[in-house]
């Protein structure tokens, strides 16, 4: 069955560390990716989108991420985070392109001032 | 432009009744998705409306229904409440295929079942 996976339910840094929140899924034809966010006391918001193309894709607020197809992976990454990234954060293949999104569980980030 | 409206905002009943919740989408979307949100499951896609049509269907029982009218807004129906159906209910619109586009998500719907 088709499936995602995110590794870090709970993730916890200081200022101007680095992130890295993992997703993996399970299936093998084509796939949108996508990674929502959800800011306290605020709606889930796309983050960053990969369809085609370079496999390394830019989103807001300095947030990036890169699809390896031969490990399944979608790995949200940012160099120096910071207080306000405090969020929960949901990785969401669409398998088969025009299927339904299937949303991981999601990653609640806090960052420490 | 007018974000995504859901109604209402919160809503508690008791076990055996049946809801009705709504969701105005962003003007020129065609898409609606529903989504039950809860602390022990995350985000479970319920059902895509697209230009009337059910497109996708996610794994609930046939108690929750949906539909989507002509302008696009969309309703969906819980029949039956049980008490593990109280959840976030998030709605999004996309223009395209949610699986294609990007969604704008609602505040929600809040329902607690006693």
């Amino acid at each position: 069955a088709q499936s995602v996976s995110q590794h870090n339910h709970h993730v916890i840094l200081s200022e101007a560390a680095s992130l890295e929140l993992g997703c993996n899924y399970s299936y093998g034809g084509t796939v949108n990716l996508f990674w929502y966010v959800q800011y306290p006391g605020q709606h889930l918001q796309l983050l960053l989108k990969y369809f085609s193309g370079d496999p390394l894709v830019k989103g807001i607020k300095g947030f990036e991420a890169e699809f390896i197809k031969s490990k399944f992976s979608f790995n949200l990454r940012k160099p120096s985070v910071q207080w306000s990234d405090t969020a929960e954060y949901f990785c969401a293949p669409a398998m088969n392109r025009d299927d339904k999104i299937i949303f991981g569980k999601g990653t609640r980030l806090h960052i420490l001032p | 432009k007018a974000g995504v409206t859901q109604t209402p905002r919160y809503l508690i009943k008791t076990r055996g009744q049946q809801v009705t919740l709504s969701c105005s989408p962003i003007s020129g979307h065609r898409s609606v998705s529903w989504y039950q949100q809860t602390p022990g499951q995350g985000l479970q896609f319920l059902f895509e409306y697209f230009s009337e049509t059910q497109r996708n269907k996610g794994n609930f029982p046939g108690r929750f229904s949906g539909r989507q009218f002509s302008n696009s807004r969309s309703e969906m129906n819980v029949s039956t409440l049980e008490l593990g159906d109280s959840a976030l209910y998030l709605c999004a619109s996309s223009k395209g295929l949610a699986g294609t586009d990007t969604q704008y998500f609602g505040p929600g719907t809040r329902l607690t079942v006693l």
